[in-house]
């Protein structure tokens, strides 16, 4: 059955670096997602992605943050200087259509 | 702002026993989905309900979606350990291209073996 994928499974990373968390959605899925999820909190909604533009975006995602489709099969969520509060689960998503959405199995961000 | 909420945040059965959990809103929309979240994994989706008063069922699980849209419950009927999770709902409403989709704050259910 297929699946996203997300590469790595777990990213330490100091304070100000940037990091990029990759994630390979399902291939004939349109709409695309990024979530987080703090330890012990709700799964928050960071970005969603159509039609190779931004549909919509949180508060959370602020000018630190972009995401990117490079080729047909890869979306990534790029940080560009981690604070230690980025320290969370990310998640990605995709769906076929736009509100049943499939997520991978998160890369664990530890920002030091 | 829309909100999803879950309830109850916490509940703790013994195997065997029957549960009921909430998912509840203010906003109509037009399809609720249900996931179950296992301890550093991604949420896995059950269910999506689509119309008012729709009723689904999975094996012991069972979805109701409201009839006005706004909120939906799920009956798990003689649970087990492995139903043990964070059960997350999640509503989505139609904005022009694409769905918004919000997620409630889940409900954590530990079955006791």
């Amino acid at each position: 059955e297929p699946e996203v994928t997300q590469t790595p499974s777990h990213q330490v990373t100091q304070m100000g670096q940037e990091v990029i968390l990759r994630c390979v959605p399902i291939s004939n899925h349109l709409y695309f997602y990024w979530y987080r999820q703090i330890l012990g909190q709700k799964v928050e909604f960071l970005v969603s992605f159509y039609n190779n533009e931004i549909s919509e975006k949180s508060e959370i995602f602020d000018d630190q943050f972009s995401v990117e489709r490079p080729d047909g099969s890869n979306f990534t969520l790029k940080i560009r200087s981690t604070k230690l509060e980025d320290s969370a689960m990310y998640f990605c998503a995709s769906s076929e259509w736009s509100y049943e959405q499939y997520f991978g199995p998160g890369t664990r961000l530890t920002v030091t | 702002t829309q909100l999803l909420e879950q309830s109850p945040q916490f509940l703790s059965i013994q195997e065997g026993e029957n549960l009921t959990v909430y998912c509840n809103s203010s906003s109509v929309f037009s399809s609720l989905q249900w996931y179950r979240q296992e301890p550093g994994e991604g949420p896995v989706l059950l269910v999506t309900v689509v119309t008012g008063g729709e009723v689904k069922k999975l094996k012991r699980l069972t979805f109701q979606f409201g009839d006005a849209r706004k909120d939906s419950s799920l009956h798990i009927t003689a649970a087990q350990p492995g139903d043990t999770g964070l059960y997350l709902c999640a509503g989505a409403r139609w904005k022009t291209s694409y769905d918004k989709v919000i997620f409630g704050p889940g409900t954590s259910l530990s079955v006791i073996p």
